[in-house]
């Protein structure tokens, strides 16, 4: 298994432009999610997904906007990139929460992203 | 190959135990080690530790970082049903291309009334 994987690993993009971050896991899993790391911060969750089809708005969804067209896959969109928007993003998963309410979340390796 | 490796991967105790949770690193260009306590969605942010010795304290919950040895440990006094959650480190390093983070299994803490 390749657990969780995203593409591209860096991007340097030009404030008002456009892109996307793949996310793709393996695992089967039910819940998909998609963070930012800014230094000092720790992690902020931007949206997250519970099953194919559906998706639902975190801590800071402004300027994102996701897909779920397929279990496997959580795409993250960035309509008009900002300066802002520089940051590392990571992408998680976790199978459907367990009965005595803990889940554990697989992260993948990261994509910077540097807005100019 | 970069790792972070957390023990025990489940624990449960009852109501007013003290737990200590361990997190092992193995990272080249080491920058902080960071302590994340997971309920439902997200992780919320607890400590993040950047020099050996220095005790970082929230209330009950405390944690330090050894450099030397690479490891912290994440302690919680006169645990409550409230502290159930899974516990997760994770290390930040400099460089690279990618993200940053290396996060371990985490710790699944169970607190019994």
């Amino acid at each position: 298994n390749a657990g969780v994987t995203q593409t591209p690993k860096f991007r340097v993009l030009k404030t008002g432009q456009s892109m996307t971050l793949l996310c793709a896991q393996d695992m089967n899993h039910e819940y998909m999610y998609w963070y930012r790391q800014d230094p000092g911060m720790g992690l902020r969750l931007i949206h997250y997904s519970v099953g194919e089809g559906t998706t639902a708005k975190g801590e800071v969804p402004d300027g994102y906007n996701v897909s779920r067209l397929k279990k496997q896959n959580f795409l993250l969109g960035l309509e008009s990139a900002a300066p802002s928007q520089t940051s590392v993003y990571f992408c998680a998963s976790s199978p459907i929460r367990d009965p005595t309410g803990g889940e554990t979340q697989y992260f993948g390796p990261g994509t910077r992203l540097l807005v100019l | 190959e970069d790792k972070v490796v957390q023990s025990p991967l489940s624990l449960v105790v009852h109501e007013g135990d003290t737990v200590t949770l361990n997190c092992s690193y193995e990272v080249t260009n080491f920058r902080s080690l960071l302590w994340y306590k997971q309920e439902k969605k997200a992780p919320t942010f607890l400590f993040m530790l950047t020099s050996s010795g220095i005790e970082k304290k929230s209330g009950r919950l405390s944690s330090i970082l050894d450099k030397k040895e690479l490891f912290s440990i994440l302690n919680i006094t006169a645990t409550q049903t409230g502290d159930s959650a899974i516990y997760l480190c994770a290390s930040d390093t400099y460089g690279g291309s990618q993200g940053n983070l290396i996060f371990g299994k985490g710790t699944k803490l169970s607190v019994k009334p």
